[in-house]
Formats: structure tokens, sequence, C-alpha cells
């Protein structure tokens, strides 16, 4: 069983502030790491697909690093608003198999209040 | 954007009752298409893996007898859950790949809240 691990596992930050949240995964058979954004009631959005150690991407205010020797991947955003509050999900995704599966984390749930 | 449109919502159903769950791709051709489960506080657990025109491929530990799956078009993808119990009451979601390795992430539904009374 692959394990996944988000935390924290909620986050309650002010409007302006600047936070980060982290997933780890295993860091063997490393094929592909994913975040996605997940509004209440609506479908989760991918983020981020990174597949490479030191990938850094970005994405408007949010950006995303990868570690995949140690098997970690932080998730930045810079200046929350109201709006990104939602349950945000990392997922990895292991080189073995014929069909990329995700494994999920338990998502960890940020709250903006204005 | 690729959307992936999934029916009904909510669905209350008596225990006994079969009950399916649909996934529509609207403007690409899903070749794979993922069905997770989740139970609350818990994450999203795959519960098969769909290629269009081939038998499903389940994970250990879920009935293929009972959560039937069907992907006969690159447009649709369905979920049976056959003679529910109030145990199968859970969240259940697609997620669809159109392309060999979705560089931009997989797309999703926005789920169905099964409850099994």
């Amino acid at each position: 069983i692959l394990n996944v691990e988000q935390s924290p596992q909620s986050l309650h930050v002010q409007e302006g502030d600047s936070t980060n949240f982290t997933c780890s995964f295993p860091s063997s058979n490393f094929y592909a790491l994913h975040w996605y954004r997940w509004e209440t009631a609506k479908s989760p959005e991918a983020l981020f697909v990174m597949t490479l150690n030191g990938d850094e991407k970005k994405k408007g205010r949010i950006s995303a690093t990868l570690n995949t020797k140690e098997g970690y991947s932080y998730l930045y955003i810079k200046g929350s608003q109201p709006e990104d509050s939602a349950t945000y999900l990392c997922a990895f995704v292991n080189s073995g198999g014929s069909n990329y599966k995700l494994t999920f984390g338990k998502g960890t749930l940020l709250t903006v209040n204005p | 954007g690729a959307v992936v449109s999934q029916h009904p919502s909510r669905v209350i159903c008596k225990s006994g009752t079969s009950v399916k769950i649909e996934c529509r791709s609207l403007d690409f051709q899903a070749t794979t298409m993922f069905w997770y489960r989740q139970f609350p506080k818990q994450s999203l657990m795959l519960m098969a893996t769909s290629n269009e025109g081939s038998k499903a491929t389940y994970e250990q530990g879920v009935e293929k007898d009972k959560f039937l799956i069907n992907h006969a078009s690159l447009t649709l993808s369905t979920l049976t859950v056959t003679s529910a119990h109030p145990e199968d009451s859970s969240f259940y979601i697609c997620s669809a790949e159109g392309t060999s390795l979705s560089h931009y992430g997989y797309t999703f539904g926005s789920g169905t809240r099964l409850t099994v009374v």
C-alpha cells in the first residue's frame, strides 16, 4: 500500500497571508506527483503535474516544489485570498503498472478569512 | 478546458436496489476512466480503472460483481452499484484521462453522494 501523507489536515489564515503545506510520498518508483484544488460541490481542478526532481512550477500566486529523492512536495500560496479556500490534494503516481493510477493524500483544507 | 459531467450528484436508494452513476466526457475522448470512492475523513480511494472497450481492472478488495463498470464508448463510463447496502453509502467520483499521459492532470467529475437506507 502506497502511503501519501499531507500536512496539516486543516489551516486557517487571514487574507493576505502566505501559506504552505506539505505532501510526502514514497521516494522509490516515482513517476509523477499531482496537485489538485477541490472546492466544495465542484470537481477537483488540476494545479500541477510534477515529474522531475527539483521541479518548481507556478500558476499565479500558487507554486509548488518537488523533491523526489526525499519524497516530498510543498505547495505555496502567496497573499491568500478568500477564493483560495478549498481542499488541496496531492496524488502520487508510481512507475509500475500500465495505467497511471493516482494515490491520494487526505488533503489539506485551507480556509482564508477576509 | 476538458470537462467530465457526472450524474446524479446525489442519490438516495433503498437497500437491495441498484444505482447507476454516469460520467460523460463532454469535449474530449476519455480513453481511461478511474472510479474512486471516499469515506468521511478518508482519502479518495481508487476502486477500478477502465479502458474503453475493455473489462475494468479492480483494486484489491473491491467486488467486481457488486460494482459493475461499463466503458463502452470514449465519452461514457458508468458505475452500477448492485444490491446496494448501507455500507455502500459513500462519495463516488470519476476521473478521466484522454491521452496516453496527461501532462496537465486528470479531469474529474463532480462526484455522487450515495446514501443507502
